[in-house]
């Protein structure tokens, strides 16, 4: 089956690190992504990666892929009061003929000054 | 370089009606897909262009069409509308599969 899951919120305080989680369902080879979305506004692309892939760092972000629990994680370090937004998870498998992003419902970072 | 571009920005509609959302694509990008957002809820995918033809439909019914035009540009059509079709609708473009998807601010419905 196709299914994204997120939990729905996190709270952190300003200068701490978040980590945002989410598990994936497809078993093929596939892409992740992680989406910013803040109110009134369009998806913001953070990050991706490819299934064969562990890690990738991006500057204050860390992608983790767990591939054998299905589970990817975005850290944020040193997280500030912009960083505040709701943050998607996307899928989209790899496998020729599927062109369609998955996503989970969001997860609401609150960051606390 | 300006990114997808969406219009218009807010739509207010009544039952029944029909409407008509644009999508201009990122520079150098080819495909163009369409998502509905409800409220707090995550994008659920609609279809994609490819080509000036629907390469790919989600599970929306045949009150959503769409089209592609040459220069890749895209719309959404959208037939006898239902209060649930108030939603967000995200336009994003692309490359070639695997080539991440870009977003523009999206075009938010309401049907009265």
């Amino acid at each position: 089956g196709e299914d994204v899951e997120q939990s729905l919120f996190l709270s952190v305080r300003e200068g701490d690190s978040s980590v945002i989680n989410c598990t994936y369902t497809d078993s093929s080879s596939t892409y992740l992504y992680w989406y910013k979305q803040e109110p009134g506004a369009g998806l913001q692309l953070l990050t991706y990666i490819f299934s064969n892939m562990d890690m990738k760092q991006d500057q204050r972000l860390t992608v983790l892929l767990n591939k054998k629990d299905k589970h990817l994680s975005l850290r944020i370090a040193d997280t500030q009061t912009g960083d505040s937004a709701i943050y998607f998870c996307a899928e989209n498998p790899a496998d020729s003929g599927t062109y369609k992003y998955i996503f989970g419902t969001g997860t609401r970072l609150k960051v606390l000054a | 370089d300006a990114g997808v571009t969406q219009s218009p920005t807010h739509l207010i509609k009544t039952r029944g009606q029909q409407v008509t959302l644009r999508c201009s694509p990122k520079s150098g990008h080819d495909t163009v897909s369409w998502y509905q957002q409800a409220l707090g809820q995550g994008p659920q995918f609609i279809f994609q262009y490819y080509e000036e033809e629907e390469r790919q439909r989600g599970n929306f019914p045949d009150r959503f069409s769409g089209h592609q035009f040459p220069n890749y540009s895209s719309e959404l059509n959208v037939n006898a509308l239902l209060l649930g079709d108030s939603a967000l609708y995200l336009c994003a473009s692309s490359r070639e599969h695997g080539q991440p998807q870009h977003f523009g601010d999206g075009t938010r419905l309401s049907i009265l």
